[in-house]
C-alpha cells in the first residue's frame, strides 16, 4: 500500500520556468491538499480539493494552480517560478477531511 | 483567524527523562486537534486525533491530552528514536479546508 506518492522528490528550476508537481493517493480519499513548509513558518495550505473536479484556495495560493481531474491525483502547477517559491511541498489526503496523511515531499529550489 | 502556538521550539532530554510538549490554540469551533511526528527529510506522520476537552490518547511512550485551550504531548521515558519534530494542528468547524499547523517542537533525546 503506497499511500500518498509525490513526484518528483527534488527539482531545481530557473526563475520564470514552469513545472507541475504530481500527487497520487491509493486510499480512495475524497480530500486532497497541497502544503508548503518553510523554515520558521510551519506548514501552510496552498490549495485543496474536496472531491474529483473541485479545487479551492488555501492560505497562500498566489503563483500556483491546481487540478483534480481524477479522484486519485492532485496536480500543483507553477506557471512562472520565483525564488520565493523555493520550499518543500507536501501533498496530503484525507478520507473525512480530518486526519490527513502526507507524502514524502518535493524539495524545490528556484534559482 | 485560527492560531496554533507550540512550545518550546526545541527541547533536549536525556534518555529516560520524561517531559511534555505544549500546543496552545485559538479556533472558532474545534473539529479536531492533531499531533504529527516529522523526521528530517520526511513527510509528517499522523499520531493522534483529539476531539473534545478531557480526551486522552496513548501510543507507546506518547500520551496526548486536550483542554479547551491547549493540548499536551507527554513523552514518558523517551528513547533516542523518539527524536523528531512534533507538529500540532487544528481543524476548525464548518469545513474541510485543511489543517492549521503550529511551527513544531524539535525534540532531541540524547543516549
Amino acid at each position: 500500500n503506497a499511500g500518498v506518492t509525490q513526484t518528483p522528490k527534488f527539482r531545481v528550476l530557473k526563475t520564470g520556468q514552469s513545472m507541475t508537481l504530481l500527487c497520487a493517493q491509493d486510499m480512495n480519499h475524497e480530500y486532497m491538499y497541497w502544503y508548503r513548509q518553510d523554515p520558521g513558518m510551519g506548514l501552510r495550505l496552498i490549495h485543496y480539493s474536496v472531491g474529483e473536479g473541485t479545487t479551492a484556495k488555501g492560505e497562500v495560493p498566489d503563483g500556483y494552480n491546481v487540478s483534480r481531474l481524477k479522484k486519485q491525483n492532485f496536480l500543483l502547477g507553477l506557471e512562472s517560478a520565483a525564488p520565493s517559491q523555493t520550499s518543500v511541498y507536501f501533498c496530503a489526503s484525507s478520507l473525512t477531511g480530518l486526519e490527513a496523511f502526507f507524502g514524502q515531499g518535493t524539495r524545490l529550489t528556484v534559482v | 483567524e485560527d492560531q496554533v502556538t507550540q512550545s518550546p521550539e526545541a527541547l533536549r532530554l536525556q534518555e529516560g527523562e520524561s517531559s511534555s510538549l505544549n500546543c496552545s490554540y485559538t479556533v472558532s469551533g474545534l473539529r479536531g486537534l492533531f499531533w504529527y511526528r516529522q523526521d528530517p527529510g520526511k513527510g509528517p506522520e499522523f499520531l493522534f486525533t483529539l476531539y473534545s476537552a478531557g480526551e486522552e490518547k496513548e501510543k507507546e511512550r506518547l500520551k496526548a491530552t486536550l483542554t479547551k485551550k491547549e493540548s499536551f504531548l507527554h513523552i514518558t521515558a523517551p528513547k533516542p528514536e523518539d527524536s523528531a519534530t512534533y507538529l500540532c494542528a487544528v481543524q476548525a468547524g464548518g469545513g474541510a479546508d485543511g489543517l492549521t499547523f503550529g511551527k513544531g517542537t524539535h525534540l532531541i533525546i540524547q543516549p
